[in-house]
């Protein structure tokens, strides 16, 4: 069975930076999708950053330049390098594989405030 | 940058059938967008429930259905529970990029 389990989600300074952690379990990370989702409070789903199989990456426009999703396939696990923190980055944090992995996690907190 | 649409919010009977659609900015959605349907209740975690257009998970409830009408992916609902009163987001492919629309809020009632 498919797990992802996401992590390092805390509070944050504006102009901080913090790495996500999305570790999976019963899925092997190599050669599949991964994406990074996050949900402001109140407000709907953002995708903010997608990696496809091939290894091509996209960001979502509010993200570009400021956040990297990567990969680790030895630990399979899954990351968001987020830097330049905005107080609008303040969401909970989610992964999702694609297709037939679309399982979610339950999602880390990230609060960026001073 | 395309724009995902949805219906802001739907109600629908108890043993109700409804009907949610999600629409792009860019034209005419195909399979080649691979649609996905979403559902998240309150205070929980996303979870698909459809993906690539009407593939099903294990935990996908029957009375769930996905496809294509008229150029849109559409999420069908037959036989409403009340349970099923959640949003629902569609999530669609351009490429290496992928846009949710915005939601739709269904009401069973």
């Amino acid at each position: 069975e498919v797990h992802f389990l996401e992590s390092g989600g805390t509070l944050a300074q504006p102009g901080g930076s913090l790495r996500l952690s999305c570790a999976a379990s019963g899925f092997i990370l190599s050669g599949n999708g991964m994406s990074w989702v996050r949900q402001a409070p109140g407000k709907g789903l953002e995708l903010v950053a997608n990696s496809v199989y091939t290894g091509d990456t996209s960001y979502a426009e509010s993200v570009k330049g400021r956040f990297t999703i990567s990969r680790d396939e030895s630990k399979n696990t899954l990351y968001l390098q987020m830097n330049s923190l905005r107080v609008e980055d303040t969401a909970v944090y989610y992964c999702s594989g694609h297709g037939g992995s679309s399982q979610w996690g339950q999602g880390t907190l990230v609060t960026v405030s001073s | 940058q395309a724009v995902v649409t949805q219906e802001p919010s739907l109600t629908v009977s108890p043993g109700g059938t409804v009907t949610l659609t999600c629409g792009s900015t860019t034209g005419a959605v195909t399979s080649g967008h691979y649609p996905y349907w979403i559902q998240q209740k309150p205070g929980q975690a996303p979870r698909t429930l459809i993906f690539d257009t009407s593939y099903k998970h294990s935990w996908t409830p029957a009375r769930f259905s996905g496809s294509l009408l008229g150029g849109k992916p559409a999420l069908t609902l037959s036989g409403a529970q009340p349970e099923d009163e959640a949003d629902y987001y569609c999530l669609l492919s351009f490429g290496t990029t992928r846009l949710f629309g915005g939601g739709t809020k269904l009401t069973v009632l």
